[in-house]
């Protein structure tokens, strides 16, 4: 599977968008891109996926470049029940995690 | 989404015992997986748990400390056995359903094991 990079952590305003960003410039042309996010020690959540197109749902939207080297999620109004941390995989067979990204939506 | 739980959901063993985590989907799901998330770490794959056939298991991990049963399409256990407190961790439960959104995994509560 395909290695993701992904900042430490970030911080975001409540009621503004949140945008997180996912290198994984080793992507195959077959892999997917997953967002998950875990709050505090509970079972990881999906989020959203997307092979090449952008892709939008109730939760967020996901933007990946042309090339597919890299990816944007988008939490259009975070929340302070957005805080968490955010997992960008690329899915071959199965979900590998890497670091991921402790969002803190701030007051 | 699959609705995956979870038993216990937490447990609090002596160093050299065994315990069996339970998993339990509420519809027939063909891949499991089991996760390992020790504290303030992100989640490791333990193994693949296919049922008909025997579990997979990531480097690092060997059948003789997690053994894997998958007895139907719906139901699997891991047990960590000869337990260290090194095994304290959150033990993750997952499926692959191919129904609404396809080849995407969902994750139950997890099993939070501290070893004295």
């Amino acid at each position: 599977d395909a290695k993701t990079t992904q900042p430490t952590s970030m911080d975001c305003a409540e009621g503004r968008a949140a945008n997180l960003p996912c290198n994984h410039s080793t992507i195959s042309g077959n892999e997917y891109v997953y967002w998950y996010r875990q709050i505090h020690s509970q079972g990881p959540q999906y989020i959203i996926h997307g092979l090449k197109n952008n892709e939008t749902n109730e939760m967020a939207s996901l933007i990946i470049t042309e090339d597919r080297k890299s990816s944007t999620l988008i939490l259009p109004h975070a929340t302070l029940r957005d805080t968490a941390v955010y997992y960008c995989i690329v899915k071959a067979v199965d979900m590998r995690f890497g670091a991921g990204t402790r969002l803190t939506v701030k007051p | 989404s699959a609705v995956i739980s979870q038993k216990p959901s937490r447990d609090i063993c002596q160093r050299g015992t065994s315990l069996t985590i339970q998993c339990q989907v509420d519809s027939q799901v063909t891949m499991m997986f089991w996760y390992r998330q020790q504290p303030g770490q992100s989640l490791t794959l333990i193994a693949t748990a296919n049922q008909g056939s025997e579990a997979t298991y990531e480097s690092g991990f060997v059948i003789d400390k997690f053994p894997i049963s998958r007895p139907n399409l719906t139901f699997s256990t891991l047990t960590v056995s000869n337990m260290s407190p090194e095994d304290s961790s959150i033990y993750l439960c997952s499926v692959e359903d191919l129904g609404r959104v396809r080849e995407t995994q969902y994750f139950g509560p997890g099993t939070r094991l501290l070893v004295l």
